[in-house]
Formats: C-alpha cells, structure tokens, sequence
C-alpha cells in the first residue's frame, strides 16, 4: 500500500485558516488522494477527495501538487467543531479498503 | 437520510464470552466494511463484503472471529470466546458501488472485555 506522511500534531487559532499537508512520494497513478477526519468519540468522516486538479467542497479544499507527491488540506476558517484527527490516505476508490495511518491531531484555540 | 447504524454502542462482558457486534449500512450501499481502532494498532481492516459477499478477510485477527452478511441490510461480526486484548472501538462503514463515493462510518461499538 502506497504510504503518506502527515505531522503527528497542529494547532491553530479559532477563525484562522488551516493547511495540513499530506506527502505520498510513491503514490500511484490510480491513487485518489482521499481526506477523512475523525472527531472525539466518532467515526471517521469524509472530508475531500481528489486525483489530479485542486477540489473544493463545503468543508474544505484539496490543493494537489503538479507531481502528485505531496497535497494539503485547507480549512478555510477554523472552528472549535474542527478539532480532530485528520487522515491522508490513498484509495483507489471509496471501495476500497481505507489504509489509516496515525493522521495530524489538528487542536484550534478559542 | 439515516446513517451507518451499529448496535450497541457500548458492549462490556467477561472474558471467554460471545459478544456479537451489529451493523446496519445505508441502504443502496454495496459494499460494507468491519474496521477496530486501538490505541496501539490504529485504525484497520478487518474485513469487508461486496454484495453480501465476503472479499477480504486477512484482517480478521483470528478464528475467534467471525462475520457475516446474511442479507444487504444487515451484517455482524461475532468473536468467540472473547478475550481482553480483543478490546476496543469497531468501526462499520458503507459505500455505493457506482462513482467514486467516499465510506461512510457508523458511531462505532466499544468493546470492553474484562
């Protein structure tokens, strides 16, 4: 399974904008660069999701790198509410088995 | 629309017993994944099924466990006997067969085996 890496942990101030990054050097050309986060006490849950151009959705962007080795995810305005574990994984499709590695603990600060 | 739904939430009983963990997916959903998170080990797969159909099972840790899927609406993972290392939160998720649709996880079940 290709690997990402993420930092273990991030802090941010309440109502600033948020970049975690995400690199996967040996990623695939089939590989979609998907985003899940996790909140305390829940399942994961589905953020982003992309292949090759930068995405945007109501929660968030997915801005891609020209190489595809390396992507981040951006919040636009951080909140209390998204203070969670986010995971970077690579899936060919929502079909496939998701691979989780440890994610980047983001904390947001009132 | 109603979400992946797993019974019970919170599951605590003695080592040696059978404890059977419960999945509704939403409905439409072809495929259904049987995911546990430990502090140790993360997040992992377990199995997952297509079409009521078993694809993967290398996960499942050991013949202690055991899943099924008798019909689309309805799937349960069972181990018996329990046993405490066996403790942890399991995770059920779902996803359509057609696009490249995200999973979707149920609130998951946390198993406490004394």
């Amino acid at each position: 399974d290709a690997k990402t890496t993420q930092p273990n942990s991030m802090e941010s101030n309440e109502e600033e904008p948020v970049h975690l990054p995400c690199n996967h050097s040996t990623i695939s050309g089939t590989d979609y660069i998907h985003w899940y986060r996790q909140l305390p006490s829940q399942g994961p849950e589905y953020v982003i999701h992309g292949l090759t151009s930068n995405v945007n959705n109501r929660m968030a962007s997915l801005a891609i790198a020209e190489d595809r080795k390396s992507s981040t995810l951006i919040l636009h305005r951080a909140t209390l509410r998204d203070a969670a574990v986010y995971y970077c994984i690579l899936a060919f499709s929502g079909n496939t088995p998701l691979v989780f590695g440890k994610g980047t603990r983001l904390s947001v600060i009132a | 629309d109603a979400g992946v739904i797993q019974s019970p939430r919170h599951e605590v009983t003695e080592m040696g017993q059978e404890v059977t963990l419960r999945c509704k997916p939403i409905s439409g959903h072809d495929y259904l994944f049987w995911y546990r998170q430990t502090m140790m080990r993360g997040l992992e797969l377990l199995i997952y099924f297509n079409n009521n159909v078993p694809i993967d099972d290398s996960g499942m840790p050991e013949d202690r466990f055991s899943a099924k899927m008798p019909n689309a609406s309805f799937s349960t993972l069972k181990i018996q006997p329990s046993e405490p290392r066996d403790s942890a939160v399991y995770f059920c998720a779902s996803s359509p067969t057609s696009g490249n649709q995200p999973q979707h996880f149920g609130d998951g079940t946390r198993l406490s085996i004394l």
